[in-house]
């Protein structure tokens, strides 16, 4: 049974920091990596999806990498801003079709 | 990607009550996912909507509970039924376009019960 685990669970860092976020998952064998940007009590926002021939992608100051083999996914984001907090989503995509997600990290960029 | 539409975005509704949820996509999709997220927590699957038949649910939901309709390949309805504080959760709806399109999600029913 395919696990997702997001560290830290909760982060805060001074506006302009580079951060990352970090995700692991159990079973290699994926199909694709999806990362997710959530507010509170609203609906999930994709903001990068890594298939599993891939080793990055890139979205402005957003950058997820993925190591299949070590079952490794991280979210970096550079020059964070007071409106990236939010939490970040990482989910997993078996052959099953359904997605697997972490529990998320609670992200809080200060002024 | 696709775009979905989700209705109502919240509720407060009185436990013993029910309350469906909608969700309406821009584009023919084949399978159409609900998930739960309970308050604190990560996403989990109620279960696979599919046209023109049952839906699929998973472990420790049944349909009595939640039950689904998807009448067409744009649009799905999910029902919680005879409610309780318990269900006080963010209810979201799901497509995948393709297998190399990702996930789009609606903005998501947020229902308390009281």
């Amino acid at each position: 049974k395919q696990e997702v685990t997001q560290i830290p669970a909760a982060l805060s860092v001074p506006e302009g920091e580079n951060l990352v976020l970090n995700c692991s998952f159990t079973d290699s064998a994926i199909y694709n990596l999806q990362w997710f940007r959530q507010d509170p009590g609203k609906g999930l926002t994709s903001l990068l999806l890594i298939q599993s021939s891939q080793r990055e992608q890139t979205s402005g100051r957003l950058n997820a990498s993925l190591d299949k083999s070590s079952g490794r996914s991280t979210l970096y984001i550079a020059a964070s801003q007071p409106g990236d907090s939010a939490t970040y989503l990482c989910a997993v995509r078996g052959g099953s079709e359904k997605l697997v997600f972490g529990k998320g990290t609670k992200l809080t960029v200060n002024p | 990607s696709a775009v979905i539409s989700q209705k109502p975005s919240r509720d407060i509704c009185q436990r013993g009550t029910s309350l469906t949820i909608q969700c309406q996509v821009d584009s023919q999709v084949t399978m159409m996912f609900w998930y739960r997220q309970q308050p604190g927590q990560s996403l989990t699957l109620i279960a696979t909507a599919n046209q023109g038949s049952e839906a699929t649910y998973e472990s420790g939901f049944v349909i009595d509970k939640f039950p689904i309709s998807r009448p067409n390949l744009t649009f799905s309805t999910l029902t919680v039924s005879n409610m309780s504080p318990e269900d006080s959760s963010i209810y979201l709806c799901s497509v995948e376009k393709g297998a190399g399109y990702g996930y789009t999600f609606g903005s998501g029913t947020r229902l308390t019960v009281v």
